[in-house]
């Protein structure tokens, strides 16, 4: 069974500076995928970042980027720069394609908040 | 495009009720997913559907049933509500050609 350990439960950051939240995964699947999902207070999901388990370069979109380290199971997420407005919950997630359904296994998040 | 919509937002159920939440999106994506988020946590799957008439298990399945008669729609029935299904419901769907799954708004769910 595939397993996704977020270990921070909340984080602090100034803002303009980065943070990076951390992710660790566990699977005996060689192919994956790694997602990253931001919650705001509003509830929805918003997606932020993939990363496919054969990709070489690690996956950048904006001020987000992610730090895949394959030989660590670790899919690290680094937010640049940050804004009042990335205060949020944070949720990492593995695509499950087991039996081909290509579900999504998540963390249990981190609570991240930015102060002025 | 409206993406993928539920409805209700919000609703109170008395233990023992029923109820119907619904799920429609408009990008004919055949992959559907209904998650349930419990306070403080993050998301579990209850089912899924790999294309219409096609329908299985998640991890969570109990007390909950669903069925995918249109590539649109996705229905997750409740039939004897229980404090235990206290949470938030999300829909979400995807294609073969994409990684990302596309989120509805949520129902937030209170049994009382």
């Amino acid at each position: 069974a595939q397993k996704i350990t977020q270990t921070q439960p909340g984080m602090f950051v100034q803002e303009k500076e980065a943070v990076t939240l951390d992710c660790t995964y566990d699977t005996s699947d060689q192919s994956y995928g790694l997602f990253w999902y931001k919650q705001p207070s509003s509830g929805e999901m918003i997606f932020l970042i993939y990363q496919g388990s054969y990709d070489e370069q690690n996956a950048t979109e904006g001020r987000y980027s992610l730090n895949f380290q394959k030989a660590r199971k670790s899919a690290n997420l680094v937010i640049s720069a940050s804004q009042l407005g990335d205060s949020a919950m944070y949720f990492c997630a593995m695509r499950d394609d087991f039996e081909g359904r290509r579900a999504l296994t998540f963390g249990s998040g981190t609570r991240l908040q930015v102060q002025p | 495009n409206a993406g993928v919509t539920q409805t209700p937002k919000f609703r109170i159920l008395k233990i023992g009720q029923s109820m119907t939440l619904q799920c429609t999106q408009d990008m004919n994506h055949n992959y559907m997913y209904w998650y349930r988020q419990d306070p403080g946590m993050g998301l579990k799957l209850i089912y899924y559907s790999v294309g219409a008439g096609i329908t299985d298990k998640g991890e969570v399945p109990n007390g909950y049933n669903v069925s995918r008669s249109t590539t649109e729609d996705f229905p997750l029935r409740l039939e004897l509500a229980a404090p235990s299904q206290t949470s938030v419901y999300f829909c979400a769907s995807t294609r073969d050609s994409q990684e990302t799954q596309y989120f509805g708004p949520g129902t937030r769910l209170l049994v009382l």
